[in-house]
């Protein structure tokens, strides 16, 4: 069964930086798409960034341009979102997810990032 | 990018149907027949019901379905049953390696 589990949430104040990791249980992580995707304490879901099977291509919400860097180690099977300059905004449940353009097809349990001060 | 609109809530009676919207543009839900529905649980991460408008991944019961009329999407629920009550979002593939969610929809189960 392929399973995702995230880490490296915690609190961190306005303007400090959090690396997340995503660790695959399986070697179908090589070969797939992977996004990050966010949720707001008792808001939608957001997608945030897309990193493609090899980490040639990246894509970002424009709200994240600049700050935030998503890649990829395909020998470890880990993908990575090291977040800069963070906001009280980026305050969400962060989830990888693997997708393609069809949909975002597992999920790992997610791990909460709090910007406060 | 702008989040898909859908209803804030939905109800119905054990046994009945619900449905629920997602309004797009020709730029997302229009463009594409890449649309994807995910229920989820309070506390829980989402779960993928319905991916490409209407196809089920294994193990979802085919009391789920989908559709897409133009720029608006839809997922049904038949046979309403008391574990289908949670928050279902619609997504869509927005172009350019580019992805967009729905509001959501509380689903409750009267």
């Amino acid at each position: 069964e392929v399973q995702l589990v995230e880490s490296g949430g915690g609190l961190v104040q306005p303007g400090g930086s959090l690396r997340l990791a995503c660790a695959a249980s399986a070697s179908i992580f090589n070969g797939y798409r992977m996004s990050w995707v966010r949720q707001a304490p008792g808001k939608g879901l957001e997608w945030v960034a897309d990193i493609n099977f090899d980490g040639s291509e990246k894509k970002y919400v424009e709200s994240v341009k600049g700050r935030f860097t998503v890649s990829r180690d395909n020998a470890k099977k880990s993908l990575l979102l090291q977040m800069d300059s963070l906001r009280a905004e980026d305050t969400a449940i962060y989830y990888c997810a693997r997708g393609s353009q069809s949909a975002f097809d597992t999920w790992g349990q997610g791990t909460m990032v709090t910007v406060s001060s | 990018q702008s989040a898909l609109t859908q209803p804030p809530s939905a109800s119905g009676s054990p046994g009945q149907s619900v449905a629920i919207s997602c309004t797009g543009t020709s730029s997302d839900v229009g463009g594409y027949n890449t649309v994807s529905w995910y229920q989820q649980y309070p506390g829980e991460a989402p779960k993928l019901i319905i991916y490409e408008v209407s196809k089920r991944p294994s193990g979802v019961p085919n009391r789920f379905s989908g559709s897409k009329s133009d720029n608006t999407a839809s997922l049904t629920v038949s046979g309403l049953q008391a574990e289908d009550e949670a928050d279902y979002y619609c997504s869509s593939y927005a172009g350019s390696n580019n992805y967009v969610f729905g509001s959501g929809t509380q689903v409750t189960v009267l």
